[in-house]
């Protein structure tokens, strides 16, 4: 069964801390994962994908396919980092179907 | 590009009566997802069109329908409302290609009283 748990709900930090949000998942085959964030009064977006290795507004995350992790990281946070944040796993079948799994999300805040 | 559009924004019903919401995906995306969101379950997929054909279909009742159009504009359809209902209803529209970036709305606000 495809599952991602984020163990925490709420995280809080200060300007200028390191931050990592954590991502577990469960999937049986090669599993595509995502971070969604959702800033105050906005829509859900896209911030990274495992896939393209890059690091979007600072942030980083790095498959694990050992641990079965994909924590999302950020050396430094910024207030406007202040948010809520989905990791996605996505299982593409052979018809193309994408289904995204997410977690329950962490609200992440930085304090100033 | 305007973005995925979802309309109504808001919507009250009462227990039994049923609902319909509309999804336009962005121009040139032929999938469509539905996403039901609660604060207990999350955020939960419901089902997948793509050329006006459900293609994938999550653990929701029967009560859950959906469909597409030939401009790829979506509906989904809830009979018989529930109280559990209640929840935010997102769409999502995608390019087909694998894998490309799923684009969200800003969701409609289901109340059921």
């Amino acid at each position: 069964a495809q599952r991602v748990t984020q163990p925490e709900k709420l995280l809080s930090v200060f300007k200028g801390a390191p931050v990592e949000l954590k991502c577990n998942y469960s999937y049986s085959g090669s599993p595509e994962l995502f971070w969604y964030v959702q800033y105050s009064r906005q829509r859900l977006q896209l911030l990274l994908r495992h896939i393209s290795r890059e690091s979007i507004k600072g942030f980083t995350a790095d498959l694990n396919k050992g641990e079965t992790s994909f924590h999302l990281k950020k050396p430094f946070a910024q207030e406007e980092d202040s948010a809520m944040y989905y990791c996605a796993l996505s299982g593409l079948t052979q018809g193309g179907s994408e289904k995204l799994v997410f977690g329950k999300g962490t609200k992440l805040t930085v304090n100033p | 590009k305007a973005g995925v559009t979802q309309t109504p924004r808001y919507l009250i019903k009462t227990r039994g009566q049923q609902v319909t919401l509309s999804c336009s995906p962005i121009s040139g995306h032929r999938s469509v997802s539905w996403y039901q969101q609660t604060p207990g379950q999350g955020l939960q997929f419901l089902f997948e069109y793509f050329s006006e054909t459900q293609r994938n279909k999550g653990n929701f009742p029967g009560r859950f329908s959906g469909r597409q159009f030939s401009n790829s504009r979506s509906e989904m359809n809830v009979s018989t409302l529930e109280l559990g209902d209640s929840a935010l209803y997102l769409c999502a529209s995608r390019r087909e290609g694998s894998p490309d970036t799923q684009y969200f709305g800003p969701g409609t606000r289901l109340t059921v009283l």
